[in-house]
């Protein structure tokens, strides 16, 4: 079974500075992965995935994010956080194959804060 | 694409009464997927559906709840009897599974009150 731990359920940081937030993964086979984003009273929204195809991927708003399988880790980055950025983040973990096939499994969610 | 759709976007309800979640996928998209999402818990997967046959239903909570997709644009979620632990936004979601897997598309989530 794949399993998504997600560093710290809260960040904050001010407008302009970097944002990171961590998603280390667990799973037997290699994995497809995903950033989600979803704003308040609002559905999720992809931001980025990982389909083994490059180690660095670049998403929507400025966001990226680096699959790097020796830590099992898939961190969300931003260079310069913008108030608009402050919602809360999912990382997520599927495979393609076996009785998983095609299922997300969320990791709990990380809330950004930005402050001005 | 109006994207995945949901109804009703707000439910109220009392203990004891049937409660129906509708869901239209984004059409072409072969998977469903049925979420719900509390504090508590976060974000749990209930059902999902691949040309249009539940795949997975390990995540149902117990016998009051039931889903069916009785055509590959439609889907229903039912809670009978309801119980105020129901409340919870539930999200549905679509997907086009094939070789590969591809991301799922959420629509905007019904959040669900029971009295």
């Amino acid at each position: 079974a794949q399993s998504v731990t997600q560093l710290g359920s809260h960040v904050s940081v001010s407008e302009g500075a970097l944002v990171l937030l961590r998603c280390n993964y667990s799973s037997s086979v290699p994995p497809y992965l995903f950033w989600y984003v979803q704003y308040p009273n609002q559905g999720l929204q992809l931001l980025l995935k990982y389909t083994s195809a490059a180690t660095l991927v670049k998403g929507i708003n400025g966001f990226e994010a680096e699959f790097k399988k020796s830590e099992t880790s898939f961190h969300l980055t931003k260079p310069s956080a913008h108030m608009s950025d402050a919602a809360e983040y999912f990382c997520a973990v599927s495979v393609a194959g076996g009785t998983s096939y095609g299922k997300l499994t969320f990791g709990q969610g990380t809330i950004l804060t930005v402050h001005p | 694409d109006a994207g995945v759709i949901q109804s009703p976007r707000h439910e109220v309800t009392e203990m004891g009464q049937e409660v129906t979640l509708r869901c239209k996928p984004i059409s072409g998209h072969n998977s469903l997927f049925w979420y719900r999402q509390t504090m508590m818990r976060g974000l749990e997967l209930l059902i999902y559906f691949n040309n249009n046959v539940p795949i997975d239903d390990s995540g149902m909570p117990e016998d009051r709840f039931s889903a069916k997709m009785p055509n590959a644009s439609f889907s229903t979620l039912k809670i009978q009897p309801s119980e105020p632990r129901d409340s919870a936004v539930y999200f549905c979601a679509s997907s086009l599974l094939g070789l590969a897997v591809n991301e799922q598309f959420f629509g905007p989530g019904t959040r669900l009150t029971v009295l």
